[in-house]
């Protein structure tokens, strides 16, 4: 079946520097995409999500990137902290907006994420 | 916190058996979800129930079941356990049935052994 893959397995980064951390997808009838957040022993957090009528959707000190031509999704992190020391996931779905909405979640395999002091 | 509660948080059980994981959804939430978390098959989705209803079914093993209770909570059994069926098991919850509107819980870490 499709799946949601990332590029990257770790993805080590200095304190303050900007992060990027990179997906990609291949159903190209996902219209809903995710950033999870998971430390260790613990459940994934939300990070961001953006619409597929988006390309761009900003937070707090996350940014999230949609690229549909290349099904491309990628989480930018700014001024990176010890605390954003974690395993991030992509993850996405067809939303009731498409038809869609009672598949779950289809996740990739995650990207752990080191900061360097 | 997620508002969304799993027990046992540990599980070591043997080959053969038979266990039952427990979630409690959020105040309000009528979605439950479980996915289930290991190193090979990373995250995948198993069940969705929706108000006491089975909703949506993903990669679960028929070894595997679930129910909604008239309360809300859910009951994952997991049966003829496997040595590979060691992994996080994680329950989510959302108001409606829209996934993409789900939060996690702490999960069980279920060990066969």
């Amino acid at each position: 079946g499709e799946s949601v893959g990332l590029h990257l397995p770790t993805l080590s980064v200095q304190e303050g520097d900007n992060s990027i951390i990179n997906c990609a997808y291949s159903n190209s009838a996902s219209d809903y995409f995710i950033w999870y957040k998971q430390e260790s022993g613990k459940g994934p957090q939300f990070i961001i999500d953006i619409r597929s009528n988006m390309d761009k959707r900003q937070g707090q000190r996350v940014t999230v990137l949609l690229n549909k031509t290349v099904k491309h999704l990628s989480l930018q992190i700014a001024a990176t902290q010890p605390g954003d020391s974690a395993v991030y996931f992509c993850a996405e779905t067809s939303t009731p907006y498409s038809g869609g909405g009672a598949d779950g979640l289809t996740f990739g395999k995650g990207t752990h994420l080191i900061i360097q002091p | 916190d997620s508002g969304v509660t799993q027990t046992p948080k540990h599980l070591i059980t043997a080959t053969g058996q038979r266990v039952t994981l427990r979630c409690s959804p959020r105040s309000g939430d009528l979605s439950v979800y479980w996915y289930q978390q290991s190193l090979d098959q990373g995250l995948q989705f198993l069940i969705q129930y929706y108000n006491g209803e089975e909703r949506a079914k993903g990669n679960i093993l028929e070894r595997f079941s679930a129910q909604q209770f008239p309360d809300l909570h859910s009951e994952l059994n997991l049966s003829s356990l496997e040595l590979g069926d060691s992994a996080l098991y994680f329950c989510a919850s959302s108001a409606t049935w829209a996934t993409h509107e789900a939060f996690f819980g702490q999960g069980t870490r279920l060990t066969v052994v």
